[in-house]
């Protein structure tokens, strides 16, 4: 089975205020995690991505945190704003293996 | 300009006909691989190709097949064995940490 999974199917927020979106992973070989955007009917777009030695990485309102003792990881986005609105999948990737992807987050952001 | 490319945007296929979908990235990247994906659902690996001239089946390879006789090409072919052919398919390659990149996908319909 997949060992990369989400808590929250959908997730609705204020635009201005932040947002949250977990992953659970259970391979605690993974060597790094990556979270992705997806708008409907496009590719998934990479956003950010975190090697298994770090515990946090920020990029532009973007921040992902990972707990390897829970086998847990987040994606913190500041400011929400509409353009935000879209499904947000987590992946676990090792450096001789394949991405595994969880189901995804929709991300709704109401004005 | 970079990327990867994956035509058609939308393809249309009668039941018990094959149909051929392309993939081509300009990265450099040695890793490609093809998803699937359904409405409401997350990816589910199809077939992947670490080197030209070598792939594996992923986990829903029944009813597909690919080649990779180039390094920035790796076709998909869905033919009249998969029963349910109807979805969103993306293809990625990777050359690694940091650069794992989806194309636009291809929407296929079976009439």
């Amino acid at each position: 089975g997949e060992s990369v999974g989400l808590h929250l199917p959908t997730l609705s927020v204020q635009e201005g205020d932040n947002s949250i979106i977990n992953c659970a992973y259970s391979n605690s070989a993974s060597d790094y995690f990556i979270w992705y955007k997806q708008e409907s009917g496009k590719g998934p777009q990479f956003i950010i991505d975190i090697r298994s030695n770090m515990d946090k990485r920020q990029g532009q309102r973007v921040t992902v945190l990972l707990n390897k003792t829970v086998k847990h990881l987040s994606l913190q986005i500041a400011a929400t704003q509409p353009g935000d609105s879209a499904v947000y999948f987590c992946a676990e990737g090792r450096s001789q293996g394949n991405l595994i992807f969880g189901k995804g987050t929709k991300l709704s952001v109401k004005p | 300009d970079g990327g990867i490319t994956q035509s058609p945007k939308y393809l249309f296929r009668k039941e018990g006909q094959n149909v051929t979908l392309s993939c081509e990235q300009n990265l450099n990247h040695d890793a490609m691989y093809w998803y699937r994906q359904d409405p409401g659902q997350g990816l589910r690996l199809i077939y992947y190709s670490q080197i030209v001239n070598d792939f594996q089946k992923g986990d829903i390879a029944e009813g597909y097949s690919v080649s990779r006789e180039k390094k920035e090409s790796f076709p998909l072919t869905v033919t009249s064995a998969q029963k349910n052919p109807t979805a969103f398919y993306l293809c990625a390659s990777t050359g690694g940490f940091n650069e794992q990149f989806f194309g636009p996908g291809t929407r296929l319909t079976v009439l």
